[in-house]
């Protein structure tokens, strides 16, 4: 069974523009996390989506959006970026929206200059 | 929020038993503590999850006192490709009732030969 996928793997962007990251979960999972790492630094939670609807918020400005589809692939939008949003960021399938076992994808590695 | 705390670092050699202990002081009650491995450039992958007292699995065991305010994952028998960060992950719920993941900044463990 493929795990979880995330496309792209690498982006460059520059300041002020937009970014969409993609995830797709592993088949079943209906809960879908993203997480910002920053080099050197643990995950920081960013949103949790179970059955389309937003159930977590960590700590994050506006800029970022994210929304789950039908098929349980989910979106992260990052609007107006900054030097500082350079960073992977991790996407995480579990089964349900409870604290299960979370299984990561590789990530996308974004880089704003 | 809960937090928790774990050494930044940690030496070891082939074949040693390696503990790595978590403080999580501010612990709910109804918080599991899941441990997870992290390799440079790829997701974390979930090693190990209790509640109380010990749980093992094939790869670790986990140690958890009564009063639940620390665990430790150990590790038997390491070898170099368990040379990783390792994240211990309690959950939150602040009020309102949201989930919010809260990794620690992870124990970075090199295994010599």
């Amino acid at each position: 069974d493929a795990g979880v996928t995330q496309s792209p793997t690498h982006l460059i962007k520059t300041r002020g523009q937009h970014v969409t990251l993609r995830c797709s979960p592993i088949s079943g999972h209906k809960s879908v996390s993203w997480y910002q790492q920053v080099l050197g630094q643990g995950p920081q939670f960013i949103f949790q989506y179970y059955e389309k609807e937003e159930r977590g918020r960590g700590n994050f400005p506006d800029r970022f959006s994210a929304r789950q589809f039908p098929n349980y692939s989910s979106e992260l939008n990052v609007n107006a970026l900054l030097l500082g949003d350079s960073a992977l960021y991790l996407c995480a399938s579990s089964p349900t929206a409870n604290f299960d076992i979370q299984y990561f994808g590789a990530g996308t590695r974004l880089s704003v200059l | 929020l809960a937090k928790t705390t774990q050494p930044i670092s940690m030496d070891s050699y082939e074949g040693q038993e390696v503990n790595i202990t978590c403080s999580h002081n501010n612990i709910a009650t109804n918080d599991y503590i899941t441990w997870y491995q992290q390799f440079p450039s790829q997701g974390p992958r979930f090693i190990i999850q209790g509640y109380k007292t010990k749980v093992t699995n094939e790869v670790a065991s986990l140690f958890i006192p009564a009063d639940r305010k620390s665990s430790t994952l150990s590790l038997p028998r390491v070898s170099l490709s368990d040379t990783a960060v390792y994240y211990c992950l309690v959950g939150d719920s602040p009020s309102g009732g949201s989930y919010i993941p809260t990794f620690g900044r992870g124990t970075s463990l090199i295994v010599h030969p």
